[in-house]
Order: C-alpha cells, then sequence, then structure tokens
C-alpha cells in the first residue's frame, strides 16, 4: 500500500509565480515530514522539513505547510525560478526506531519563462 | 562536509552475476540507509545501519541481498545471482542521531542495469 501519495505527476508553472505541490499520507503515526528536490542523474537532495508538531515551516523561497488532520503537506515555492525544475518527492518518517523515509512518487515540476 | 558518494555510478551485469556497490557517508554521520528507486517511483527502503550494526531490513531485501558497515563508516550492498528486476537506482543516504533535525543526505546513486 501506498503510504505517501503526490496525486500529480507533473506541474507546470510560469517563471516568477508560485508553485504548489501536494503530498497526502494515510499512516497518522508519521511525525516528521520532509521534501526532496531531484535532478537528473544525481540523487535528491534535501530541501525543507517539519515536525508534526507545527504547521508551517519556512526557508527563503520554500515553506511547507501541515494539515493534520487532513493528512497533507503541501509545498509553496515563491518566487519561482528556472532552476527550481525538477521532480520533488515528499517523504514521511516516525522519529522512533530506524526513522526511515517512506516517499511519494513524485511530481515534476517545470518552470516556464 | 565532502557528501556521500557511491561507486560505481553506473554497472551493467549479465543475469545470474554478483555486483557489489559502495558507498561512502558524510564522516560524521552513524547512520546510513540505502534505498532502491525504479522508473516512475520515489526512492524505496531497504536497509539502515546505526553504526556498524544492521538494524532493520526491508522485505524488498531478498536474501540475494546482503549488505555490510564494518568499523561503521563505508558499507557495501551485494546482490547476488542478479535479476531483470533487481534494475534500478541504488542509493544510499547518511545521517546523525546527534542532530536536532532528521534529514537524510543522499549520495548520487548506482545505476543498475541486469541484461
Amino acid at each position: 500500500d501506498q503510504q505517501v501519495k503526490q496525486n500529480s505527476p507533473s506541474l507546470s508553472v510560469q517563471e516568477g509565480r508560485i508553485s504548489i505541490l501536494n503530498c497526502d499520507y494515510t499512516n497518522s503515526m508519521f511525525d516528521y515530514f520532509l521534501w526532496y528536490k531531484k535532478y537528473p542523474a544525481e540523487g535528491p537532495t534535501f530541501l525543507i522539513s517539519i515536525s508534526s508538531i507545527k504547521d508551517k515551516n519556512e526557508d527563503g523561497r520554500f515553506t511547507v505547510f501541515l494539515n493534520k488532520s487532513a493528512k497533507h503537506l503541501s509545498l509553496h515555492i515563491v518566487p519561482s525560478q528556472p532552476g527550481d525544475s525538477a521532480v520533488y518527492f515528499c517523504a514521511a518518517s516516525l522519529l522512533q526506531g530506524a526513522q526511515k523515509l517512506v516517499f511519494g512518487q513524485g511530481t515534476r515540476l517545470t518552470i516556464n519563462p | 562536509d565532502t557528501g556521500v558518494s557511491q561507486d560505481p555510478r553506473h554497472k551493467i551485469t549479465k543475469r545470474g552475476q554478483n555486483v557489489t556497490f559502495r558507498c561512502d557517508p558524510i564522516s560524521e554521520h552513524n547512520r546510513l540507509y540505502w534505498y532502491r528507486q525504479t522508473l516512475g517511483q520515489g526512492p524505496e527502503f531497504l536497509t539502515y545501519f546505526q553504526n556498524e550494526a544492521q538494524l532493520e531490513k526491508s522485505r524488498l531485501l531478498s536474501d540475494r541481498f546482503s549488505a555490510e558497515r564494518p568499523k561503521g563508516s563505508f558499507s557495501t550492498l551485494e546482490i547476488q545471482r542478479t535479476e531483470q528486476g533487481d534494475s534500478a537506482m541504488y542509493l544510499c543516504a547518511s545521517s546523525s542521531d546527534r542532530r536536532t533535525t532528521y534529514e537524510q543526505y543522499f549520495g548520487p546513486g548506482t545505476r543498475l542495469t541486469v541484461t
């Protein structure tokens, strides 16, 4: 079963506008959430994370929102830049034990000039 | 930090052959993970080491797969009698339990093609 889902395989946004990437999860025990960005032929690069005790975390152009009641998180990128074009993965973790990451399928973001 | 490194970056092998991949984590990181990623999917957890101890293995890790982390430094992942279904990107990640944040840092991956 897919515990973390990204239902949009792709998203196209104009440069300078806001990009919103969405992620849903089913396991209410998850208590830590992360977003990674991946370019072709490279490993995933950590972007931003949020603990389940918070509902928002901001780092520069990137903001992650967590809605625990809806089991939903989103990543906002403002303003979007051409270098943001990549595949974005959300991941969830349990802070107890191995802290292994459970990933969604990814969303390919394309920023158009 | 010099980052997580993996070797080789690409491996093409014939079905039935054995292959071994190496991962060098960030030097002060005591946690090391292996993941596998297939086309169109996110990475899937395979196994986890805390220092030299292998503490968790996914049921994805069949008995043809073995991983080691001698002395708690680099790690190797060996696949015996490779099958075409083993073709994937194998990713290594590391983290530290002495931080207050919990992100894992990934290497560039080893792309395995089994012909």
